[in-house]
């Protein structure tokens, strides 16, 4: 079965601390790849978004996530992380042709000040 | 401010009863997906409409069920509602190729 697995559920950095955050998906074919951000109160953010080409994509916010196909990842990173930053990541998948995002559970960051 | 609408925003309803929760997409979008997010848990992938029909569905009951108007808003309907049915109910709005999903705040609801 398709599915996406994020591999940290709860994350604690001081500011200014690096961020990777995992993402694994399992599907053969060719897949759309999306982080989309949540900060507390809000609506669920996209912050970048994967379909083809130089496999480091760089969104909004300072952040960046990498394709891997041999590792069927797309890992999420900031150098820096800001306070601002506090917030729910979810890593989602749509297999090319399909009409539906698979996402992970979650990775809920919280940079303290 | 993405553009897209729901609403109420919360709900307490009874085990049993039905319930009808409301999108409205973002302006120039055609296609409304829907997403079920338990707590603790990524949303799932309920179905999609897309000029009305229904366009993809997940692994849901047939007691979860929708409508697209021709304004391109959207209902979720759930029939005999379920403990379990408790949950966040996500809208998402985009054009057919799901290049980016925009979504709403999502309705909350809470079946006693």
């Amino acid at each position: 079965a398709q599915s996406v697995s994020q591999h940290n559920h709860h994350v604690i950095l001081s500011e200014a601390a690096s961020l990777e955050l995992g993402c694994n998906y399992s599907y053969g074919g060719t897949v759309n790849l999306f982080w989309y951000v949540q900060y507390p109160g809000q609506h669920l953010q996209l912050l970048l978004k994967y379909f083809s080409g130089d496999p480091l994509v760089k969104g909004i916010k300072g952040f960046e996530a990498e394709f891997i196909k041999s590792k069927f990842s797309f890992n999420l990173r900031k150098p820096s992380v800001q306070w601002s930053d506090t917030a729910e990541y979810f890593c989602a998948a749509s297999p090319s042709g399909t009409y539906k995002y698979i996402f992970g559970t979650g990775t809920r960051l919280k940079v303290l000040a | 401010e993405t553009g897209v609408t729901q609403s109420p925003t919360h709900l307490i309803k009874t085990r049993g009863q039905q319930v009808t929760l409301r999108c409205s997409s973002q302006s120039g979008h055609n296609t409304v997906s829907w997403y079920q997010q338990a707590l603790g848990q990524g949303p799932q992938f309920i179905f999609q409409y897309y000029r009305e029909e229904e366009n993809g569905r997940g692994n849901f009951p047939p007691r979860f069920s929708g409508l697209q108007f021709p304004n391109y808003s959207s209902e979720l309907n759930v029939n005999a509602l379920e403990l379990d049915d408790s949950a966040l109910y996500l809208c998402a709005s985009s054009d057919i190729d799901m290049a980016e999903a925009f979504f709403g705040q999502g309705t909350r609801l809470t079946v006693v």
